[in-house]
């Protein structure tokens, strides 16, 4: 069965510096990997996705996810902190089980600070 | 523009009550989904419909109950036997396809009177 596991339920960085964000994921076949950003209140919005086309994947907002399968990571990256990057940030990955369920992982949040 | 509307964002239930969350899409989805998220916690499943008549328990369902008998809509229940309803409830929809993202709606918060 697939999972998914977020390193670090809080990542703070000062604005400007880059952003890591850590997925690994279990999977026993080639996975569908997205990354998703909560801000407080509202729904989760897709960031980017990864469906085996381009192991180096752009997303919006200037944040882009490199697919390692001999690491089995999915680590969401940004150059430059904005202080509007500040959110909860969720990985997930395709069940695979003709569900079309997606599998999320715990979520990290993101301080930005000034 | 095509979405996910979820009504109302703020909803009150007293002890004893049953109160329905209200989830439309306009996008043309056979998929639908209805997660639980509690403070520092992800998403929980709660039910899922694939196609119109047709839905399945996910991993907490006990307590709710679901209905799915228009494309565009998958209204959710939270009964009376739910005795710690108080979170914030997301809709999402999805082309039933592998590899196919959900979208999300704006989520309903629920608390207890």
């Amino acid at each position: 069965a697939q999972s998914v596991t977020q390193l670090g339920s809080h990542v703070s960085v000062s604005e400007g510096a880059l952003v890591l964000l850590r997925c690994n994921y279990s999977s026993s076949v080639p996975p569908y990997l997205f990354w998703y950003v909560q801000y407080p209140n509202q729904g989760l919005q897709l960031l980017l996705k990864y469906t085996s086309a381009a192991t180096l994947v752009k997303g919006i907002n200037g944040f882009e996810a490199e697919f390692k399968k001999s690491e089995t990571s999915f680590h969401l990256t940004k150059p430059s902190a904005h202080l509007s990057d500040a959110a909860e940030y969720f990985c997930a990955v395709g069940a695979m089980d003709s569900s079309y369920k997606l599998i999320f992982g715990s979520g990290t949040r993101l301080l930005v600070r000034p | 523009d095509g979405g996910i509307t979820q009504s109302p964002k703020y909803l009150f239930r007293k002890e004893g009550q049953n109160v329905t969350l209200s989830c439309e899409q306009n996008l043309n989805h056979d998929a639908m989904y209805w997660y639980r998220q509690d403070p520092g916690q992800g998403l929980r499943l709660i039910y899922y419909s694939q196609i119109v008549n047709d839905f399945q328990k996910g991993d907490i369902a006990e307590g709710y109950s679901v209905s799915r008998e228009k494309k565009e809509s998958f209204p959710l229940t939270v009964t009376s036997a739910q005795k710690n309803p108080t979170a914030f409830y997301l809709c999402a929809s999805s082309s039933a396809a592998e590899g196919q993202p959900q979208h999300f709606g704006d989520g309903t918060r629920l608390s207890i009177l």
